[in-house]
Formats: structure tokens, C-alpha cells, sequence
């Protein structure tokens, strides 16, 4: 079966320090990979997807990147960190085959001080 | 641009009671619609999906509903529990797009 996961599960980081949060799919093959975040109080927002190895697809200008090293990894990366970069940032993930289904991985909550 | 509106923002019921979610969309060009569930810093997981073509999905005591048309899902919960609480979203994928848009969620107490 397939599982992915997100780490770290929390981080608290002050402003201007970078980040890497990663995410790592186990069970499938060649997936659609997506990073969406949860802002307090408002829905989740998709920040970037991939549909295979360095393709990158941004949905929103940022202050966050998105790079794809490996075919089940997926990394959310900030050179400098801003207070509204603060939120729930969560990984899914949907199979060539169901494109339209995405499986969401536990999140990583990001506080930035 | 799409935007997805769920009503109430929160809610609270005595177990037992059936209970009614609801989700409207502004663009019904829409490929599917899919209704997750997401507890206290969790990741979400999925209940139903419906495709555009579909009026309604079932699973167990879930029932969600389509209307294409007027821009419109429920989400019926019957027999509430406890363990239903958490926050409900609704999300849909429009046509030609990779991106769900989601909404902002319905958080359900279910008091015991």
C-alpha cells in the first residue's frame, strides 16, 4: 500500500532563517506530487506540484521554491523566511492513473517567530 | 476563479443527530468534487469523491450530494458519533486544472 510521509511533523524558526521540509512518497511509482498550505483561518492554498523528476509547477509567487531530486521526493525549501510563510504546510500525492484523487500526508506545522 | 464557500463555519450537535454540511462553488466547470476530513494538526483524509457526472456518493454513514448546476454539495451525516468530530472540507477540481480548491472548512463538535 501507499504512505506517505512529511517531516519534521513541527518547526519553529525565526525570520530570515531558511527551511526544508520534506516529503516522501512509499508505494507507487512516477505520482503527482503537491505542497498546499493552511494559513489560520483560511483553506488550503496548492503552492507548487510536480509531475516528474525537476518539473516544477508554481501556482502562487512566493517566497517559498519547490524541488523534486528523486521520483518520490518532494522538498518545499526558503532561502529567508517571512512571519507569513507561518502555517500548515501539507504534501499529497495522486497516481498517474487517478490524477483526479490526491492522498495527503500528515503536515508539517511551521511557526515562524 | 473558482471559490468554494462551506456553511456553518462551525457546528455543535448531541450524538445521535443526523446532521447536513454544506458547500457551494461559484464555477460549476468543475471535474469532480471531493470532501475530506482533517482532525486537530493532522494531515486530511479523503471520504468521498464525486465526479461531475455523478449526483451522489455513499460510504457507510456518509452520504454526499452533487448539483453541478446550481454550484452546490451536502454532506449527510447520519447517526453522529464522537469520534465524527473534526473539521470537514470541501474541495473541487475544475476542469483542465491540476489544483483542488479548497474551502474553508466546517468544524463539527458531537457532544456525547
Amino acid at each position: 500500500s501507499q504512505t506517505i510521509h512529511q517531516w519534521p511533523a513541527t518547526l519553529v524558526q525565526p525570520v530570515g532563517s531558511p527551511l526544508s521540509l520534506e516529503c516522501t512518497v512509499e508505494g507507487t511509482s512516477n505520482p503527482n506530487l503537491y505542497w498546499y498550505r493552511q494559513a489560520a483561518g483560511r483553506g488550503l492554498q496548492l503552492l507548487f506540484y510536480s509531475v516528474g523528476i525537476g518539473q516544477i509547477s508554481s501556482e502562487v509567487p512566493q517566497n517559498l521554491s519547490a524541488s523534486r531530486p528523486q521520483d518520490r521526493q518532494f522538498i518545499l525549501s526558503s532561502k529567508k523566511l517571512l512571519l507569513s510563510d507561518s502555517g500548515f504546510y501539507l504534501c499529497a500525492w495522486s497516481s498517474r492513473d487517478r490524477p483526479y484523487e490526491q492522498y495527503f500526508g500528515p503536515g508539517t506545522r511551521l511557526t515562524v517567530t | 476563479k473558482q471559490e468554494v464557500t462551506q456553511i456553518p463555519a462551525a457546528l455543535s450537535v448531541p450524538e445521535g443527530e443526523n446532521l447536513v454540511l454544506n458547500c457551494s462553488f461559484t464555477d460549476s466547470a468543475i471535474y469532480n468534487l471531493q470532501w475530506f476530513r482533517q482532525d486537530p494538526g493532522k494531515g486530511l483524509t479523503s471520504l468521498l469523491l464525486i465526479q461531475s457526472s455523478q449526483r451522489e456518493q455513499t460510504s457507510g454513514r456518509l452520504n454526499a450530494s452533487l448539483d453541478k448546476s446550481s454550484g452546490r454539495s451536502t454532506l449527510y451525516i447520519a447517526a453522529s458519533q464522537p469520534g465524527d468530530s473534526a473539521t470537514y472540507l470541501c474541495a473541487v477540481r475544475d476542469t483542465g486544472r491540476r489544483a483542488l480548491t479548497f474551502g474553508s472548512g466546517t468544524r463539527l463538535q458531537v457532544q456525547p
